[in-house]
């Protein structure tokens, strides 16, 4: 079963804008972990938030977690055709535990 | 520093058949986890290998089996396959003993079973 609900299931912009996608999720969490796939291959981490964290930066991408919410937020400032693919988030109610990942967002950005 | 790999890329089973899929950790790393992930879903937990033993598993049946050997590479093991055991099979690497606790995925395996 999936824990997260990502939001918006789909999304599509221009390039140069930015691309905001939420994550919800359900139990209490160690860490939370961003995911991109393209096509249908392995997915390529993004960034690890611990739940005692509330903000992390990683070149383009910015992500927010609110534990009181049990939410969570990747923006992607700039968007490049290249950001096109899938975004997973996933918890870890435990260190080096299991994954559970949501459905996903899918971001198609246009040249 | 080679990242995770895993073999082979695609499979093509029919039902009943047995599978072996196999997997590679990152260089370093020393927790092999599973993951099936069906088309357009996100990926599904199957287990977790840690010196050599499974120390989670996820909601599958005894069907999904597997192994680490003591390089720290895994196999995952399907019996009696199914139709809906068709899926993006994807193995993921991390480090207890490192402290390290983002978890690398490989390209994944395709098994379509027909």
């Amino acid at each position: 079963s999936q824990q997260g609900e990502e939001d918006p299931q789909a999304l599509s912009i221009q390039e140069g804008e930015n691309a905001t996608m939420n994550c919800s999720y359900k139990t209490s969490i160690n860490n939370l972990q961003w995911y991109r796939q393209n096509s249908g291959r392995g997915l390529v981490h993004l960034i690890l938030i611990r739940s005692n964290e509330r903000e992390k930066h990683s070149g383009r991408l910015r992500v927010t977690l609110d534990t009181s919410k049990k939410s969570s937020s990747l923006l992607i400032t700039a968007s490049r055709a290249a950001d096109t693919a899938s975004y997973f988030c996933a918890t870890d109610a435990r260190s080096y535990g299991k994954l559970t990942f949501g459905q996903g967002t899918i971001l198609t950005v246009h040249p | 520093d080679a990242g995770v790999t895993q073999s082979p890329t695609h499979l093509i089973k029919t039902r009943g058949q047995q599978v072996t899929l196999r997997c590679s950790p990152k260089s370093g790393h020393d927790t092999v986890s599973w993951y099936q992930q069906a088309l357009g879903q996100g990926p599904q937990f199957i287990f977790q290998y840690y010196e050599e033993e499974e120390r989670q598993r996820g909601n599958f049946p005894d069907r999904f089996s597997g192994h680490q050997f003591p390089n720290y590479s895994s196999e995952l093991n399907v019996n009696a396959l199914l139709l809906g055991d068709s899926a993006l099979y994807l193995c993921a690497s991390s480090s207890m003993r490192q402290g390290q606790e983002t978890q690398y995925f490989g390209p994944g395996t395709r098994l379509l079973v027909l």
